[in-house]
């Protein structure tokens, strides 16, 4: 079973400040996604990542995938209250017919 | 461009039910993908349907079942059902080869 690991698990911070989340695995991954889901609705895919080493940014957000395409990271510069969310990260299996494989969410709430 | 629409919304059931939940894919998009998330948990994969035909499945039971329609409209259906079954049933719709999904609202279902 290839787990992806999550971290941290809830983080609460004040506008404006930065934050680093973390998807951790011991298995490597053909791609990673990256999805924010709200109460009540289905994730939304922010970004994909394919290549070992890429950085992808999105306005205030950056994406990391890591060398070995077993990790990443999503950093947000001068957080805001409309990011607050629920983060998922999502590894594609190798030769699976893109079958993803979540982390268990990173549960962030931006206070004003 | 519609978005995936899955129906119905809620649902509760009796545990031993059977249920059915659909699925409109996103236009154009040709494969659909089933997930389960349990409360403050991360999707899990069920499984995914390409031309109608099953192309990959998680670590479900048999109990779980699906279709997918010349439309591309999909079913997922549980017989047997538990009490671990409650949860919000997912649907992502795609295009074979693209890393894009496209998720529902999904289903809330509970057993009681």
């Amino acid at each position: 079973t290839q787990l992806l690991e999550q971290s941290p698990q809830f983080l609460s911070i004040q506008e404006g400040e930065n934050l680093t989340v973390y998807c951790n695995s011991s298995s490597v991954f053909s791609s990673l996604q990256w999805y924010r889901q709200e109460p009540g609705e289905g994730p939304v895919l922010l970004v994909t990542v394919v290549t070992g080493g890429e950085v992808k940014k999105l306005k205030r957000l950056t994406f990391q995938f890591g060398d070995a395409r077993k990790d990443s990271s999503l950093h947000i510069t001068a957080a805001q209250p409309g990011d607050t969310g629920l983060y998922l990260c999502a590894g594609a299996i190798p030769g699976s017919a893109r079958q993803l494989t979540f982390g268990s969410g990173t549960q962030l709430t931006v206070l004003p | 461009e519609t978005g995936v629409t899955q129906s119905p919304t809620h649902l509760i059931k009796t545990r031993g039910q059977q249920v059915t939940l659909r699925c409109s894919s996103q236009s154009g998009h040709n494969t659909v993908s089933w997930y389960q998330q349990a409360l403050g948990q991360g999707p899990q994969f069920i499984f995914q349907y390409y031309r109608e035909e099953e192309n990959g499945r998680g670590n479900f039971p048999p109990r779980f079942s699906g279709l997918q329609f010349p439309n591309y409209s999909s079913e997922l259906n549980v017989n047997a059902l538990e009490l671990d079954d409650s949860a919000l049933y997912l649907c992502a719709s795609s295009l074979k080869g693209s890393y894009g999904y496209t998720f529902g609202s999904g289903t809330r279902l509970t057993v009681v």
